[in-house]
């Protein structure tokens, strides 16, 4: 079965300056997607960013950019130019398929991000 | 365009009773997916429906049941509640290939 890691249970950055949660998986399969999900204390799941694991290049979207690993099973977030808003829990996930062709999402137990003005 | 709409927001039960939690696709997005998040915790994958048929499940007991309509809207149904069922249980919608949409949930609290 396939595992997520998140080893960051806090992390806490400037208003404005750049930080980097980290991600772990395992998995057996070759061809799968990475998303990070961003959920505020409004408790709605927010997609962030998503990868295919195909794709050699890193997806970036405005601030938010991923630096994927596919050898080591990494999938980190950087958030560039950190703002208040971007304060929430950080849910790294992977999109595996049950049998009978349906997807789930596996997710790590969350990073909660504090920025500082 | 219309997101995904879970109701009611919060609820509260006692052990052993039903609870039935509802929610509504965007618009037009035909699979359901629900989601249990315990405090702390990362969401759990419930089960998925695609087209009114169950189409995935996740590690949960046979209490946990659903109903996917034509409207493609759904419902979470759960029997004899135990308070380990406390909860925040998230519905999702998507169409072929797309990320997930979340709603904002349902806070389910078993006393």
């Amino acid at each position: 079965a396939q595992t997520v890691t998140q080893s960051q249970p806090e992390m806490s950055v400037q208003e404005a300056e750049t930080v980097t949660l980290s991600c772990t998986y395992d998995t057996s399969e070759s061809d799968y997607y990475l998303f990070w999900y961003k959920q505020p204390p409004s408790r709605q799941m927010i997609l962030v960013i998503r990868q295919e694991a195909y794709k050699q290049q890193n997806a970036t979207e405005n601030r938010f950019s991923v630096n994927f690993q596919k050898a080591a099973k990494s999938f980190s977030l950087k958030i560039s130019d950190s703002q208040l808003g971007d304060a929430a829990m950080y849910f790294c996930a992977y999109r595996s398929e049950t049998q009978g062709g349906s997807e789930k999402l596996v997710f790590g137990k969350g990073t909660k991000l504090t920025v500082n003005p | 365009e219309t997101g995904v709409t879970q109701s009611p927001t919060h609820l509260i039960k006692t052990r052993g009773q039903q609870v039935t939690l509802r929610c509504s696709s965007q618009s037009g997005h035909n699979t359901v997916s629900w989601y249990q998040q315990a405090l702390g915790q990362g969401p759990q994958f419930i089960f998925q429906y695609y087209r009114e048929e169950e189409n995935g499940r996740g590690n949960f007991p046979p209490r946990f049941s659903g109903l996917q309509f034509p409207n493609y809207s759904s419902e979470l149904n759960v029997n004899a509640l135990e308070l380990d069922d406390s909860a925040l249980y998230l519905c999702a919608s998507s169409w072929r290939n797309s990320p997930l949409h979340f709603g904002n949930g349902t806070r389910l609290t078993v006393t």
